[in-house]
């Protein structure tokens, strides 16, 4: 049973260009939580999914973030016209139920980069 | 913004000391959470404590959990220098499906 798999590990973009993250829950889980880190910093939550809704999404940027989880597939985590404070390291990481109580499994994390 | 707030910053000790981290809170909660994250890898669970809990143990790890102060410890026995990591505590808000983590304890054990 593969862990919460994230590719791709590193990301360059210029400013300007569009990032896509992806994320694909360890088998079974239909619940994705998306994370950015900084260095030398905790984790600050970003949003969370289920299969084909989003739950919470009260640590997204406004503009420029979006993200999904669709029937079929990894989520993605989308940044459009990405700035040099976009760089950060982004963790998904899964659960198979979601809500109370629940562990999270991570994934290895994209490390975004932007020159 | 930051549920939980972890103190210290960060903590070096000696190879078989114990090592001592705690959790502050905010609101209430369900659970709480620790987890580790080794230098450029993902998070691993480590332990869960429900709020009608008390304190819990997995091998060489010990969580308490205080409602009344809305605070936990995380201690870890007899350190190994594979522990070191950064240590987190994470809560899901009560009411609330999402999982917010504190800043982290940087461990440090000397060889």
């Amino acid at each position: 049973n593969a862990g919460v798999m994230q590719n791709p590990r590193h990301l360059v973009r210029r400013r300007g260009q569009e990032a896509r993250l992806r994320c694909s829950p360890m088998k079974g889980h239909s619940h994705v939580y998306w994370y950015r880190q900084l260095p030398e910093e905790g984790l600050k939550f970003m949003v969370y999914l289920q299969k084909e809704n989003i739950i919470d999404e009260s640590g997204m940027p406004k503009e420029r973030f979006s993200a999904e989880f669709p029937k079929e597939g990894p989520s993605i985590l989308r940044i459009q016209q990405v700035v040099r404070g976009d760089s950060a390291a982004y963790f998904c990481a899964s659960s198979p139920d979601g809500g109370y109580g629940e562990k999270l499994f991570f994934g290895s994390g994209t490390q975004l980069s932007v020159l | 913004s930051q549920q939980g707030e972890e103190d210290p910053q960060a903590l070096s000790i000696q190879e078989g000391e114990n090592a001592t981290m705690n959790c502050s809170y905010k609101t209430s909660i369900n659970n709480l959470q620790w987890y580790r994250q080794n230098s450029g890898r993902g998070l691993v669970h480590l332990i869960l404590i429900r709020s009608n809990e008390r304190e819990k143990h997995s091998g060489r790890l010990r969580v308490t959990l205080d409602t009344s102060k809305k605070s936990s410890s995380l201690l870890i026995t007899a350190s190994r220098a594979a522990d070191t990591a950064s240590y987190f505590c994470a809560t899901d808000v009560n009411r609330d499906d999402k999982i917010i983590f504190g800043k982290g304890t940087r461990l440090h054990i000397l060889p």
